[in-house]
């Protein structure tokens, strides 16, 4: 168990719609981050993190978007969702900038 | 697209044999190579991590290569396991940002190590 929850761990939904998904990171971790991994493009970044502020910004579309909250828990807006939203949605936390990540188990949202 | 790039796609490996992975990154930017090992169902867990001011690292079974020149590096799983089975991602990223986990992943290799 990394110690970062990730909440609902499946999530069906309908295209046009918009999902939250939510991440409490370690206890202590400053930092977060949100990737998508998806079969045809892989692990890739979204966004993160540190303290409140946002930090780094990947490929992450309009539609998406992000915050963490004063108790550094973080969520992940999807809206106008479209059926390639399909994949798993991991959240990774770190204790600085620099330090390693440990990944949640992931939300695996379909869009029907 | 700052990329990495990992081979094989797939490997198949006996019992007790070596597992070679081998990854290639374009940006010299980047001073941080983890590997990760993820099961079905599961995220991604860090395995073993190398920073280019040395050439080699080995962690119990698992070693990573690093060739700065060449701009390539790779993990050696000595004595594969059947509890080795899993997805390994090499990824990359530039710790002087102050992001070392703004990852860039490779594509992953799903390891067999059969009985």
């Amino acid at each position: 168990d990394s110690g970062v929850t990730q909440t609902p761990k499946h999530l069906i939904t309908a295209t046009g719609q918009r999902v939250t998904l939510r991440c409490s990171p370690r206890s202590g971790d400053l930092s977060v981050y949100w990737y998508q991994q998806s079969l045809d493009q892989g692990l890739q970044f979204l966004i993160q993190y540190y303290n409140g502020e946002e930090r780094a910004k990947g490929n992450i579309l309009e539609r998406f978007s992000a915050q963490q909250f004063p108790d550094l828990h973080s969520e992940l807006n999807l809206s106008s969702l479209e059926l390639g939203d399909s994949a798993l949605y991991f959240c990774a936390s770190s204790g600085g900038v620099n330090s390693e990540a440990f990944f949640g188990q992931g939300t695996r949202l379909t869009v029907v | 697209q700052q990329q990495v790039k990992q081979s094989p796609q797939s490997l198949i490996v006996q019992k007790g044999g070596i597992s070679i992975i081998n990854c290639a990154y374009e940006n010299t930017a980047f001073d941080y190579f983890p590997w990760y090992q993820q099961f079905p169902g599961k995220g991604p867990a860090l395995l073993i991590a190398i920073r280019p001011d040395v050439s080699e690292k080995k962690e119990g079974r698992f070693t990573i290569s690093f060739n700065k020149s060449a701009k390539q590096f790779s993990l050696h799983i000595m004595d594969s396991q059947p509890g080795d089975s899993a997805t390994y991602f090499c990824a990359a990223s530039d710790s002087n940002t102050g992001t070392a986990s703004k990852l860039t992943f490779g594509t992953g290799t799903r390891l067999q190590v059969t009985l």
